[in-house]
């Protein structure tokens, strides 16, 4: 079993919609991370979490300690919005980060 | 400030050949970490390096394989006689020593034929 299982792994929506992604992990972390990927492209950062929820634009990331988990939220999504979302995370200081499979997600317009 | 740059952006070797990956981290970061990312699958790390030193090699396969960061310019991956099941996306990150701002570069594509 891996350490950080992300779901779904493929989404589908529509232009519009409220987009959630789910991610949950097995191991003591001191940080969790929100990675975008667009085909062919290079990795942004999008969120850094150790706890309590985050917002940027659109984007709202949110983290559950006690229960390891943590959701990225994508309001209003748009086209511009497919990509990858990767959940990682870093077990202490600073550690390798350790990733999910990702989620594969395609907002049509 | 020029963020994690990573060089050649596109690399094609044939089977045999050496590849050379550069990382240059952010300015202020000392932590350098390599990961591969192979055809449809997710990112693994290999390799985590300070100034000098490997911290960590886990993920790197034991033959053809080395990474270094020496106290003046950029880090470097090393492949000796590549094959074509090394073709991968290669990224680096780096991060300064409170591990907050961590930082990916855009990534090598590396191609063997």
């Amino acid at each position: 079993k891996n350490e950080v299982e992300q779901s779904p792994q493929n989404l589908t929506a529509q232009e519009g919609e409220f987009i959630t992604i789910n991610c949950s992990y097995s191991v003591g972390i001191s940080a969790l991370h929100w990675l975008q990927q667009h085909p062919g492209g290079g990795i942004v950062s999008l969120f850094m979490l150790s706890s309590g929820k985050k917002k940027h634009g659109r984007l709202i990331a949110t983290i559950n300690i006690q229960e390891k988990h943590s959701s990225l939220h994508i309001t209003a999504s748009h086209p511009r919005d497919s990509a990858v979302y990767i959940c990682a995370v870093r077990k202490s200081g600073n550690t390798p980060l350790v990733f999910g499979k990702g989620t594969r997600l395609s907002v049509i317009a | 400030n020029a963020g994690v740059m990573q060089n050649p952006r596109h690399l094609v070797r044939r089977r045999g050949q050496e590849a050379r990956l550069r990382c240059s981290p952010m300015k202020g970061h000392s932590h350098v970490y390599w990961y591969r990312q192979l055809p449809e699958e997710g990112l693994k790390f290999m390799v985590y390096l300070q100034k000098e030193n490997i911290i960590d090699e886990s993920g790197m396969p034991k033959e053809r394989f080395s990474a270094e960061f020496p106290k003046e310019g950029p880090s470097i991956l090393r492949i000796q006689q590549v094959v074509r099941g090394d073709s991968a996306a290669y990224f680096c990150a780096s991060s300064p020593e409170t591990g907050d701002g961590y930082t990916f570069g855009s990534g090598t594509r590396l191609t063997v034929v």
